[in-house]
């Protein structure tokens, strides 16, 4: 069973200038995480969906950061525009409906300058 | 909210050592509580649920127990090995909600 993809692994950017991750989750896994883990911290969670519907999104800066998943599979994860303490490691994780397990990807490094 | 603490931030043991890492949490009103292991560079990796209703789990060298009504849970690995260097995490689920919630972490160094 493949894992969780995520592109690119690495970006470096300008502040003020926008970047876009993506997120393919295991194949049947209706649940799907973006987390944000900065330098020395945890795992935050800035979005869970349930197929393509938002079923939490209450930590997401939505004045610059915005998500989808079409079709209830892919997902991309956008900032517009970027700010110095976006800088961190962006987490994308699954889990099959009836679980409790989350698989992560191997996450998005940002650094913005 | 919920606030979860590790602690040690940071650990180095001889091989072979047995150790244990602690987590801690503020609201006792958790549905599960998981361990995670970050490699540098990597994603996460699910070592042990524990559910809600259970007080500990074993996997291998690896034992998790968790004490809801004092808000801990503890990660025994016995006879450490160099490859089991790594971070690792620590995350509740809420009872209520979908969210979780994960500690800073404990960095650990196992030497030959």
């Amino acid at each position: 069973e493949a894992g969780v993809a995520q592109s690119p692994r690495y970006k470096i950017i300008e502040k003020r200038q926008s970047v876009a991750f993506w997120c393919n989750p295991i194949s049947g896994h209706a649940t799907l995480y973006w987390y944000q883990q900065i330098l020395g911290q945890g795992p935050k969670l800035l979005i869970q969906f349930q197929n393509n519907g938002v079923v939490d999104d209450s930590q997401l800066p939505k004045d610059r950061f915005s998500a989808e998943r079409l079709k209830g599979v892919d997902s991309t994860l956008k900032i517009q525009p970027a700010k110095l303490e976006d800088s961190a490691v962006y987490l994308c994780a699954s889990r099959r409906e009836n679980t409790d397990t989350q698989y992560f990807g191997p996450g998005t490094r940002l650094t913005v300058l | 909210k919920q606030e979860v603490t590790q602690i040690p931030a940071a650990l180095s043991v001889p091989e072979g050592e047995n150790l244990v890492l602690n987590c801690s949490f503020t609201d006792s009103a958790i549905y599960n509580l998981q361990w995670f292991r970050q490699d540098p560079g990597k994603g996460l990796t699910s070592l042990l649920l524990i559910q809600s209703s259970q007080r500990e789990q074993t996997s291998g060298r690896l034992n998790a127990s968790l004490d809801k009504s004092s808000g801990r849970s503890t990660l025994y690995i016995a006879a450490s090995q160099p490859g089991d260097s790594a971070t690792y995490l620590c995350a509740v689920r809420h009872s209520t909600g979908n969210q979780f919630y994960f500690g800073t972490g404990t960095s650990l160094t196992v030497i030959p």
